[in-house]
């Protein structure tokens, strides 16, 4: 079945500790997305990429990286410099960056700091 | 800047009962609108979507929402709620013309709790 995975399911971080959360796709989707979910707020766009070798900052991209080596692959790096990254991670692809096609969201990864 | 606002963060029926689900957006140009919905455990899936003509949708499970451009309103609807629709809804917008990509503005969510 074509989808999105993301792993771990569930992380933990220390304090001053990078990690970093895994996105795969096998849809063949050139788009590819992270949201940050938290209680009240909805899902707020961290980093996107409309291309491999591409992409672009979100509304909240302080405190994360990102890098698109592979079509497939979107891995995202919460930083120490993310001062609250205690959230849950949402990947999501389309079928290509251009407005209007509906996204393809994984199962999430929950962080939590120690 | 483009927002999305959900009146309603939780809502309570019993079964069989009507839902409505209130959507406000505050963008005036040419829209694309979805109803996400998350059930619990489970990854956020399409709902349905509203691109152009009829403004009235309809989505898998029942599910219908209607646009109202002059309000600026994509409300989501179903007649008689199952214990199986227990999820966080959410709405959200694009601006197809938003600079060549596809940015999802997302409202808040409501949680909905069917009670049998």
């Amino acid at each position: 079945d074509g989808g999105i995975t993301q792993s771990p399911k569930y992380l933990f971080r220390k304090e001053g500790q990078n990690v970093t959360l895994s996105c795969e796709q096998n849809l063949n989707h050139d788009a590819m997305y992270w949201y940050r979910q938290d209680p009240g707020q909805g899902l707020r766009l961290i980093y996107y990429s409309q291309i491999v070798n591409d992409f672009q900052k979100g509304d909240i991209a302080e405190g994360y990286s990102v890098s698109r080596e592979k079509k497939e692959s979107f891995p995202l790096t919460v930083t120490s410099a993310q001062k609250n990254p205690t959230a849950f991670y949402l990947c999501a692809s389309s079928i290509s960056g251009g407005g209007g096609q509906p996204q393809h969201f994984g199962d999430g990864t929950r962080l939590s700091i120690l | 800047a483009q927002s999305v606002s959900q009146h309603n963060h939780h809502v309570i029926l019993s079964e069989a009962a009507s839902l409505e689900l209130g959507c406000n957006y505050s963008y005036g140009g040419t829209v694309n609108l979805f109803w996400y919905v998350q059930y619990p455990g489970q990854h956020l899936q399409l709902l349905l979507k509203y691109f152009s003509g009829d403004p009235l949708v309809k989505g898998i499970k029942g599910f219908e929402a209607e646009f109202i451009k002059s309000k600026f309103s994509f409300n989501l609807r179903k007649p008689s709620v199952q214990w199986s629709d227990t999820a966080e809804y959410f709405c959200a917008v694009n601006n197809p013309l938003s600079g060549g990509y596809n940015k999802l503005i997302f409202g808040a969510g409501t949680r909905l709790a069917v009670h049998p």
